[in-house]
């Protein structure tokens, strides 16, 4: 199975800050790779998919990167909204598997 | 707008079944592979299972392989998850979500979950 490493697992920021997550896959996935950003008691929302594509209607801000088996997200400039918790996950073989998360709170 | 309406969590005791659904509307359910994803209280996302739009190919992770069968009713616009055998383990929020036209598209749509809890 293809192991996801997500660091940090927890990031403090201010709002206006620029963070950047990473997702280690621990063997070559291409570029099948998507992010996803959890509020508390909702579901996921997908934000980027193959690896650097953004889905329609997500801001801007938010970007991603990476091919193989080295991936991040970069959130340019933090609003108060984007306080939540990200997945990464990849798509390329079964079974499909999530990082562990990076919990992104307010310092 | 599409939508995702998950039933048939619930109360079950270890080694009982439930079985979980999912109806789909807003979209032409018979173009989308599907899958169910769950997370457990307090922990992450882990892909239980997809399936294809015909229901010819079913993919689940090994934890629940014989004992979880994914189908879909493209009649009914529908998705389930039937659960054998369950185990505390099992325990955990479910999720349907809609894919796109290939295996390897994510998960651009989900529902709000059903709880299944597995206990004595």
């Amino acid at each position: 199975d293809i192991q996801l490493t997500q660091s940090p697992s927890f990031l403090s920021a201010s709002v206006g800050d620029r963070v950047t997550i990473t997702c280690r896959a621990s063997q070559d996935i291409s570029f099948y790779l998507a992010w996803y950003q959890q509020k508390l008691g909702k579901a996921p929302k997908l934000l980027i998919y193959s690896a650097s594509t953004l889905q329609s209607g997500v801001p801007s801000r938010f970007s991603g990167s990476g091919s193989g088996t080295e991936f991040s997200l970069t959130i340019s400039s933090l609003q108060p909204e984007d306080f939540a918790t990200y997945f990464c996950q990849q798509l390329n073989n079964y079974p499909l598997t999530f990082g562990g998360g990076t919990k992104l709170e307010i310092k | 707008e599409v939508q995702l309406v998950e039933s048939g969590g619930g109360l079950v005791q270890p080694g009982g079944s439930l079985r979980l659904s999912c109806g789909a509307s807003g979209f032409i359910f018979k173009t989308y592979w599907m899958s169910w994803v769950r997370q457990a209280p307090g922990k992450g996302l882990e892909w239980v299972a997809n399936i294809k739009q015909d229901g010819s190919e079913k993919y689940y992770v090994d934890s629940v392989k014989g004992r979880f069968t994914i189908s879909r009713d493209n009649a009914q616009d529908s998705l389930y998850l039937q659960m054998n055998s369950l185990r505390a383990e099992d325990t955990a929020m479910y999720f349907c979500a809609r894919n796109g036209i290939s295996r390897q598209w994510p998960n651009s749509d989900w529902g709000r979950g059903t709880l299944v809890t597995v206990s004595s």
